[in-house]
């Protein structure tokens, strides 16, 4: 069966400071993968999507990038973080459904 | 490009009474869509899609939903909710089966004993 996994599951990093959340999924090749982030009062925003290795496309402008360097692996990235950053990241990956990770809650300070 | 809206932030109900959440949602063709289900600091569950068929869909945990193509709408429906159905419910919509899911904001569902 197909597993999503998702870490850390909380981390608290200083303005400023890098970021990098990985996602991996197991159980089925060529993935379609999103990063999605929620904060409060705001629902699920979809942040990237990637249909395949080194594919990957933005829905808004901000302050993180995501890069696909293999099949399975989804990695979310920040050079600085701001406060602004702060939320709740969630991984998923799609066939019919969106299957998700457990989430990164993630708190600038 | 689709989107979602999901009119109640917030919805209180009694232990036993009937629940509607209502979603409203914007795309051109026939969409793909979905309820979710998410407990507090947790991952999302799937309650139910709708891909195509019948308009009425049953999901898990006694919940079911209509499609209204006429009125833009995927209404989540539960007859007698339970204590444990206290979460939050999000809606979503895709245009496809591959394509990007666009989620609602939200509906927090309280209980009342």
């Amino acid at each position: 069966s197909q597993t999503i996994h998702q870490w850390p599951a909380t981390l608290v990093q200083p303005v400023g400071s890098p970021l990098s959340l990985e996602c991996t999924v197991e159980g089925t090749s060529n993935p379609n993968l999103y990063w999605y982030r929620q904060a409060a009062g705001r629902g699920l925003q979809l942040l990237f999507y990637s249909v395949g290795i080194g594919q990957i496309s933005s829905e808004v402008p901000q302050n993180l990038s995501a890069s696909r360097p293999q099949d399975r692996q989804f990695i979310l990235s920040s050079k600085k973080l701001l406060l602004s950053d702060s939320g709740f990241y969630l991984c998923a990956w799609r066939s019919s459904q969106a299957f998700f990770g457990q989430g990164t809650r993630l708190t600038v300070v | 490009a689709q989107s979602v809206t999901q009119p109640d932030i917030h919805i209180t109900v009694s232990e036993g009474a009937s629940l509607e959440l209502r979603c409203n949602y914007s795309y051109g063709a026939t969409p793909y869509l979905f309820w979710y289900v998410q407990s507090p600091g947790q991952g999302l569950q799937l309650l139910l899609k709708y891909f195509s068929g019948d308009t009425l869909v049953q999901g898990i945990k006694g919940f079911e939903a209509e499609f209204k193509r006429s009125q833009s709408s995927f209404n989540l429906r539960k007859p007698s909710v339970h204590w444990s159905d206290a979460a939050e419910y999000f809606c979503a919509v895709g245009a496809s089966r591959d394509d990007k899911i666009i989620f609602g904001k939200g509906t927090r569902l309280h209980i009342l004993p």
